[in-house]
């Protein structure tokens, strides 16, 4: 079974600032897909960014962009030029590749979660 | 109504009881999920609807009951529940079960069992 490992409870970073989440992840399958939701106070849960484990560019959306490290099972997430609406919890997700055929196990498997913080 | 609604927001019942939840998208999605959300602990998944057909269930105790009528509504059958079942429960949809596909996600429904 895949697991899903975020180190860091809760970070806090300064409006304007650049913050990293970090998230490493164990698994036997050679392809899969990663996630980075975010969940703010009382919200819903949305996506952030993704990326695909065949892909060796690393993913970027705006001021969110990540360092995958394929060797490493690393997955963490840059935000950069940190905003106030940017403080929430974020988690890392991981899923098995496609189930269509019957095969592999569904659904995102996730991090237990960091608690970014923004200082003004 | 846009995206993935849930009711009700919160639910506070006693072990004896028997609750429903209810989710429903709006987004023409395939799949629909539901995951357990409890604290200091990750999202687990609890059961998989594919066009109305249940894929998955990650060995969840028997006092929970899916059922998916239509690929636009979900619900989860509650009856005799513990105190740690407590805990945010977050319905999802996604286009389809394939890999990289968004899943959006409901706001959730706090429940409280007494």
């Amino acid at each position: 079974a895949q697991t899903v490992t975020q180190s860091q409870p809760e970070m806090s970073v300064q409006e304007a600032e650049t913050v990293t989440l970090s998230c490493t992840y164990d698994t036997s399958e050679s392809d899969y897909y990663l996630f980075w939701y975010k969940q703010p106070p009382s919200r819903q849960m949305i996506l952030v960014i993704r990326q695909e484990a065949y892909k060796q560019q690393n993913a970027t959306e705006n001021r969110f962009s990540v360092n995958f490290q394929k060797a490493a099972k690393s997955f963490s997430l840059k935000i950069s030029d940190s905003q106030l609406g940017d403080a929430a919890m974020y988690f890392c997700a991981y899923r098995s590749p496609l189930v269509l055929s019957g095969g592999g196990a569904d659904g995102l498997t996730f991090g237990k979660g960091t608690h970014l913080i923004i200082q003004p | 109504e846009t995206g993935v609604t849930q009711t009700p927001r919160h639910l506070v019942m006693g072990m004896t009881n028997k609750k429903s939840l209810k989710c429903e998208q709006h987004l023409g999605h395939n799949a629909m999920y539901w995951y357990k959300q409890s604290a200091k602990k990750p999202l687990e998944l609890m059961f998989v609807y594919s066009l109305e057909e249940r894929v998955e269930n990650n060995s969840v105790p028997s006092r929970f009951s899916p059922e998916c009528p239509n690929s636009s509504h979900l619900f989860l059958h509650l009856h005799t529940l513990q105190p740690e079942d407590s805990a945010l429960y977050l319905c999802a949809s996604s286009r389809d079960r394939g890999s990289y596909n968004e899943q959006f996600f409901g706001p959730g429904t706090r429940l409280t069992v007494l």
